[in-house]
């Protein structure tokens, strides 16, 4: 059973604070790893992806992986109220081909003004 | 470049019936996966194609099935629909021709409705 686990929130912040969400994952030979964005009614948008242990920074956001804990999280600096979302981590584990993500239920954040 | 693209975007159908959804991926990209994403359930993998294959599948019944055309587009085929069908379905899109570039651009997805 390859299982992904996010704390499903909501998780809520002011506007400018730095908002962290994290993610565990089962199988210790899992390779990627993605987060995705999601708004209420739309699809889920790619917004960082990450390979190695350590970090990953692009803009506001920064991915941080330690694969020796099997944790993954994302970090978003300076939150904004733009940035209230479902918050869904992805993982491909060892033995999938590369097609095929494993979900994690998602964390719903509200950035509030 | 134009993102990933599915149609339609909405459905209605009654159960016992049977629907098929399309999907054009990113153009350069040859990997095609399909999702199915409910409250219930969240985002669960139904299979992807590369190269007219099929090479992965999901834990769903065989009701649900795919193919891949040579330009890379793709449907998804659900028959005898069933009111748990009930779902976004989601196709994504990546470039495939490295371990390291499988990431994954969604569609807008199509909503579909069994009544």
């Amino acid at each position: 059973q390859k299982e992904v686990e996010q704390n499903s929130g909501p998780l809520s912040v002011p506007e400018g604070a730095i908002a962290s969400l994290n993610c565990t994952y089962s199988d210790r030979g899992s390779q990627s790893f993605f987060w995705y964005r999601q708004y209420s009614g739309k699809s889920p948008e790619l917004i960082m992806f990450i390979y190695s242990n350590g970090d990953k920074e692009d803009g506001r956001f920064t991915a941080q992986l330690n694969k020796a804990s099997q944790y993954v999280s994302l970090l978003i600096r300076d939150s904004q109220p733009s940035d209230s979302a479902t918050y869904l981590c992805a993982v491909n584990p060892r033995g999938s081909t590369l097609g095929r993500l494993y979900f994690g239920r998602g964390t719903q954040l509200t950035v509030w003004p | 470049k134009a993102g990933v693209t599915q149609t339609p975007r909405y459905l209605i159908k009654t159960r016992g019936q049977q629907v098929t959804l399309s999907c054009s991926p990113i153009s350069g990209h040859r990997s095609v996966s399909w999702y199915q994403q409910t409250p219930g359930q969240g985002l669960q993998f139904l299979f992807e194609y590369f190269s007219e294959t099929q090479r992965n599948k999901g834990n769903f019944p065989g009701r649900f099935s795919g193919r891949q055309f040579s330009n890379s587009r793709s449907e998804m085929n659900v028959s005898t629909l069933e009111l748990g069908d009930s779902a976004l379905y989601l196709c994504a899109s990546s470039l495939a021709d490295h371990p390291h570039s499988y990431e994954q651009y969604f569609g807008p997805g199509t909503r579909l409705t069994v009544t």
